[in-house]
């Protein structure tokens, strides 16, 4: 089992819809949470950061359940300058590493 | 402005060559991170240095090596260059904990 899972997709949504993507990890040490965004052949750059209480950033909604070991991102009137992959990203204090989900394709279509 | 940067964006190398990939950051930032990324597999950590010197395995060291001479620079070595090593390499860097960031990438290819 993949320490970090998300369904590859592709999600396939007309501008202004709202998707939300999940993710789910298997070690309940893990201590941080992010949402990476990765555009094609581009490097990934951070989108935001996830909190317990759950975090808002413009059309963007963050989540977490950690009694469940997943992960949210809600994306609200899609654009299509969001078409990209977002990555789901967990940080593991017991080593140190960040573990990357294979990421979630977003296509948004006019 | 942050800056993580890799020498070249894209590089072509024969079978058997010593492939050098440089990456250098500007943020003293003590963590560095080499990764690759294929289709279909994600990003795949190579190995990691925490302080000038030092280096650990990640989950695919076979056939890398890396050195950490200064603060700022993380080179990856490939050895002795393969046809199943073309892939995009990745450098990031971050501080002790935090979220990482990356360079543009080298496009790796291995006729």
């Amino acid at each position: 089992r993949k320490e970090v899972e998300q369904d590859p997709g592709p999600f396939n949504v007309p501008e202004g819809a709202t998707v939300a993507f999940n993710c789910t990890y298997s070690n309940s040490a893990s201590q941080s949470f992010f949402w990476y965004r990765q555009d094609c052949r581009k490097e990934p750059k951070l989108l935001m950061s996830v909190y317990s209480s759950g975090n808002e950033d413009g059309r963007f909604t963050a989540q977490l359940n950690r009694a469940s070991q997943y992960i949210s991102l809600l994306i609200r009137d899609s654009k299509l300058s969001d078409s990209a992959t977002y990555l789901c990203v967990v940080f593991s204090g017991n080593t140190g590493k960040l573990i990357f989900g294979q990421g979630t394709t977003l296509q948004v279509k006019p | 402005d942050v800056k993580v940067t890799q020498s070249s964006r894209y590089l072509v190398k024969r079978t058997g060559e010593k492939v050098f990939l440089e990456c250098v950051q500007d943020m003293d930032h003590e963590n560095m991170f080499w990764y690759r990324q294929d289709p279909g597999l994600g990003l795949r950590l190579i190995y990691f240095s925490y302080d000038v010197k030092m280096k650990e395995k990640g989950d695919i060291p076979e056939g890398y090596s890396v050195s950490r001479e200064k603060k700022e620079r993380f080179s990856l070595i490939l050895e002795s260059a393969s046809t199943n090593q073309t892939s995009m390499y990745l450098c990031a860097s971050s501080p002790p904990g935090g979220f990482q960031f990356f360079g543009p990438g080298t496009r790796l290819t291995v006729l």
